[in-house]
């Protein structure tokens, strides 16, 4: 059974850079094929991609957030990291990590979300 | 980068009926098209891949279609845990993108 988790601050300063974790069980992301990927959701609006992933260290991030996001894994922890940096308060949403289907680039295993709020 | 476009953005309905969502991306996608079901507090969940796939213990009054740059995903028999709203997302070029989402509420 696959399970991700989301972990990190609730309540950041603008400016401050952001750390996220993801959590994962049920899979290894040194198996070829895997990988995980970073959604948001700030309160009432759509769903954002912000960067996958996969097992051998390809990345990939939103064109119009690149500048400011950096995304790793650790395989031996089971963890992806992914920071932002220079937030500010419109980067107040929940943050998703999902696993990436086997069948392409959708994401058929979401965590719970965590909710970030970005005020002084 | 490819836009996806939603239609409608809200859509009223009443239990029994039959619903059609439609999704447009700004080129071609082939078949590379997702659909999400997402209630208030909680993670989307994924109801179709590939366009027409669905995804396993996803009821069978789901069902998508389409390719190239348009899609659509129908719900045949509204039915009370229905209400919510749904998502389009392409994952054919080398970005995901997600449409803006259409809400599914009570008429």
């Amino acid at each position: 059974q696959i399970t991700l988790k989301e972990s990190g601050p609730t309540l950041v300063k603008p400016t401050q850079t952001l750390t996220l974790t993801c959590t994962f069980s049920g899979f290894s992301l040194s198996t070829s094929g895997v990988g995980v990927g970073w959604i948001r959701q700030p309160p009432g609006k759509a769903l954002e991609w912000l960067a996958l992933i996969y097992w051998n260290d390809d990345k990939r991030y939103s064109p119009s957030l690149k500048s400011r996001l950096t995304i790793t894994k650790d395989t031996s922890k089971n963890q992806v990291v992914l920071t932002m940096t220079n937030m500010d308060p419109v980067d107040t949403a929940t943050y998703y990590c999902a696993h990436i289907a086997d069948y392409g680039d959708a994401f058929d295993i979401w965590g719970q979300g965590t909710m970030v709020t970005v005020s002084s | 980068d490819i836009q996806m476009t939603q239609s409608p953005s809200t859509l009223s309905a009443s239990v029994g009926d039959r619903v059609t969502i439609t999704c447009r991306a700004s080129q071609s996608i082939s078949s590379w098209l997702a659909w999400y079901q997402q209630k208030p507090g909680k993670a989307p969940k994924l109801l179709i891949y590939k366009a027409s796939s669905l995804e396993s213990g996803v009821p069978s009054r789901f069902s998508g279609s389409g390719s190239g740059t348009e899609f659509t995903l129908t719900i045949s028999s509204l039915q009370p845990d229905d209400f919510a709203t749904y998502y389009c997302q392409q994952y054919n070029s080398y970005f995901v993108t997600f449409g803006p989402g259409t809400k599914v509420d009570i008429k």
